[in-house]
């Protein structure tokens, strides 16, 4: 079965730390891939969004992805955290012909100052 | 681009009353939308996709007469809560297959959610 797995539920860095939330994904063929945010009481942003070529994907609010092939991962990483990326963090994909998003369980960022 | 609002953001009524939730893509044509579900602390969870002059399809699990959904026009997609109950009570977000560079329908965009209090 298709799936998501996103294996850190909460997460704590420092602000101007590095960060990085791992995501993994199990599917027959390398699907469409996309991290999402969610702040309290919101809805999704898109942060960013793999579908095929450069393996290095770049974002919004500084976030970037790496999709790697051989891992079956598409990591999100942020060089230097700012108090506000504290949120929810979503990774999800989907067959190239499907139009159904998988999500995966959600990583809490926290941030402390 | 690609805004996707829903209204109301917060609705609160009584058991046994029926409510709807309005989801609207601004900018763009969705002939697909989506409605969700989540829990507290917990992931989304789908419960039916909608498309625009059709009838839903409901994920399994989903009581297709409880959770009424039409999807009039390729902008707007209404979530009918019918008879709602306590346990109905969640936040309820929706989302549109929009274009996203050359490749349409292949970026869901989500609405802000709503969240819905049942007394």
């Amino acid at each position: 079965a298709q799936s998501v797995t996103q294996p850190d539920i909460h997460i704590t860095v420092s602000e101007g730390a590095s960060l990085e939330l791992r995501c993994n994904y199990s599917y027959g063929a390398t699907p469409y891939l996309f991290w999402y945010v969610q702040s309290p009481g919101q809805g999704l942003q898109l942060l960013l969004k793999y579908f095929s070529g450069d393996t290095l994907v770049q974002g919004i609010k500084g976030f970037e992805a790496e999709f790697k092939r051989s891992q079956s991962s598409f990591n999100l990483r942020k060089p230097s955290v700012h108090w506000s990326d504290a949120a929810e963090y979503f990774c999800a994909a989907r067959t190239g012909g499907g139009n159904k998003l998988t999500f995966g369980t959600g990583t809490q960022l926290k941030v402390e100052l | 681009g690609a805004v996707v609002s829903q209204h109301p953001s917060r609705v609160i009524c009584k058991s046994g009353t029926s409510v709807k939730i309005e989801c609207r893509s601004l900018d763009f044509q969705a002939t697909t939308m989506f409605w969700y579900r989540q829990f507290p602390k917990k992931s989304l969870m789908l419960m039916a996709t909608s498309n625009e002059g059709s009838k839903a399809t409901y994920e399994q699990g989903v009581e297709k007469d409880k959770f009424l959904i039409n999807h009039a026009s390729l902008t707007l997609s209404t979530l009918t809560v019918t008879s709602a109950h306590p346990e109905d009570s969640s936040f309820y977000i929706c989302s549109a297959d929009g274009t996203s560079g050359s490749k349409t329908g292949e970026t869901q965009y989500f609405g802000p959610g709503t969240r819905l209090l049942v007394l």
